[in-house]
């Protein structure tokens, strides 16, 4: 089946620091992957997203690429800031006619200054 | 920002009452969904709509039922609530545009069963 696996948390860096937040999934077919980023008291929101083999998503600093030969899709951003703690979740979403999107566990962020 | 509202925001209830959490969205997407998010759980999907009065079971849909007589309004019901349904609810939406599911998500619901 379907599932994704994201490093555990939390992760804690000092600010100006490079990030990376490992993802690997498991999926049958061509899904479409997606970062996810989630604020305190706050509901999810994308961050980026790639929908085929060697797309790079980008946004806010960060990037990740689809990798299907090692079924990645890692986060990294060159230098975090204080304003990018928050829970990043990686998932992913068939492309075979489903709907439904399967997301990672999460793995919280601190960025101390 | 998409246009996806979830009320109420707070709730403190007893064992044994029920509760219904209501979705709305003014984008007029196909899909509707409630996660629960929980520490050391993740998101883990509850229900979800692909159409009016169109739903499914998630994950963890027991305890839990879902009404969609619009496609705007999505409503959550714990028939009886109990302590371990305390958790933050969270509704989403998505389009089948593209294929891709990329989901809008709503800003939660805090439910607190004592």
């Amino acid at each position: 089946g379907n599932s994704v696996t994201q490093m555990e948390g939390p992760v804690t860096l000092s600010e100006e620091a490079f990030l990376t937040i490992n993802c690997t999934y498991t999926a049958t077919g061509y899904p479409s992957l997606f970062w996810y980023v989630q604020y305190p008291g706050e509901g999810l929101q994308l961050l980026l997203k790639a929908t085929k083999a060697d797309d790079k998503g980008s946004n806010k600093g960060f990037e990740a690429t689809y990798r299907k030969e090692t079924t990645s899709f890692h986060l990294e951003k060159g230098s975090v800031q204080v304003s990018d703690s928050a829970v990043y979740f990686c998932a992913l979403s068939p492309n075979t006619g489903g709907f439904k999107t399967i997301f990672g566990a999460g793995t919280r962020l601190f960025v101390k200054a | 920002d998409a246009g996806i509202t979830q009320s109420p925001r707070h709730k403190v209830t007893e064992t044994g009452t029920p509760v219904t959490l209501r979705c709305h969205q003014t984008e007029n997407h196909r899909y509707m969904y409630w996660y629960r998010q929980d520490p050391g759980h993740g998101l883990r999907l509850i229900h979800y709509s692909y159409g009016v009065k169109d739903t499914d079971k998630g994950e963890v849909s027991d305890g839990y039922s879902v009404s969609r007589s619009k496609t705007e309004d999505f409503l959550l019901t714990l028939e009886s609530a109990t302590s371990s349904q305390t958790s933050v609810y969270f509704c989403a939406i998505s389009s089948d545009e593209g294929g891709h599911n990329e989901q809008f998500f709503g800003p939660g619901t805090r439910l607190t069963v004592l």
